[in-house]
């Protein structure tokens, strides 16, 4: 079935350091891909999102690109802050009628200052 | 405007014990969907409900049940507790059923203890 998977693991890096989450999916046919943080004690919210391929989602300095040749949306930052820990979940939308998300497992990075 | 709000923000219970979440989408919105947020286990769907009806459920056995209100409301019940139901219930909605490219609005969950 349709499924997400992360890089095992939480991120500790330094104020200013750039970040990668890794992403990759399977899905038999053309998902929707998305990426949500969640902050400290805060529900889900949407970070960006892509709905096809080459598309280049982008927010609060985070992007990410859907590659369908490597099924993969890679979550990155050029010079994150300490505001930016949070966990990362990549998720997908087979938009296959069920409108069902299939979730990643997270990551948690942590920003040191 | 209010986002998604769920209610109890905790709930303790014992096995075998009988847990009902309550969750309430954002005004308009007719969809509302239940995650089960296990420690290591990421995010699973539980339940979809639009319009009032469930449209779609997980893999999760027949004792985790819910419905929709008229008002658009929700409440999901967990039945028969067992340990491994311990968790983070998220609830989310959103404006109708061809969302592909709306978003996904989230409560910030109920934590669901069994012991």
């Amino acid at each position: 079935g349709d499924s997400v998977t992360q890089m095992e693991g939480p991120v500790t890096l330094s104020e200013e350091a750039f970040l990668t989450i890794n992403c990759t999916y399977t899905a038999t046919g053309y998902p929707s891909l998305f990426w949500y943080v969640q902050y400290p004690g805060e529900g889900l919210q949407l970070l960006l999102k892509a709905t096809k391929a080459d598309d280049k989602g982008s927010n609060k300095g985070f992007e990410a690109t859907y590659r369908k040749e490597t099924t993969s949306f890679h979550l990155e930052k050029g010079s994150v802050q300490v505001s930016d820990s949070a966990v990362y979940f990549c998720a997908l939308n087979p938009l296959d009628g069920n409108n069902r998300l299939a979730f990643g497992k997270g990551n948690q990075v942590v920003v040191i200052p | 405007e209010a986002g998604v709000t769920q209610s109890p923000t905790h709930l303790i219970k014992t096995r075998g014990q009988q847990a009902t979440l309550r969750c309430s989408p954002i005004s308009g919105h007719t969809s509302v969907y239940w995650y089960q947020q296990a420690l290591g286990l990421g995010l699973q769907f539980l339940l979809w409900y639009d319009e009032g009806e469930e449209r779609n459920r997980g893999n999760f056995p027949p004792r985790f049940s819910g419905r929709q209100f008229p008002n658009y409301s929700s409440e999901l019940n967990v039945n028969a507790l067992e340990l491994e139901d311990s968790a983070l219930y998220l609830c989310a909605s959103s404006s109708g059923q061809h969302w592909s490219n709306e978003k996904l609005f989230f409560g910030s969950g109920t934590q669901l203890s069994v012991l």
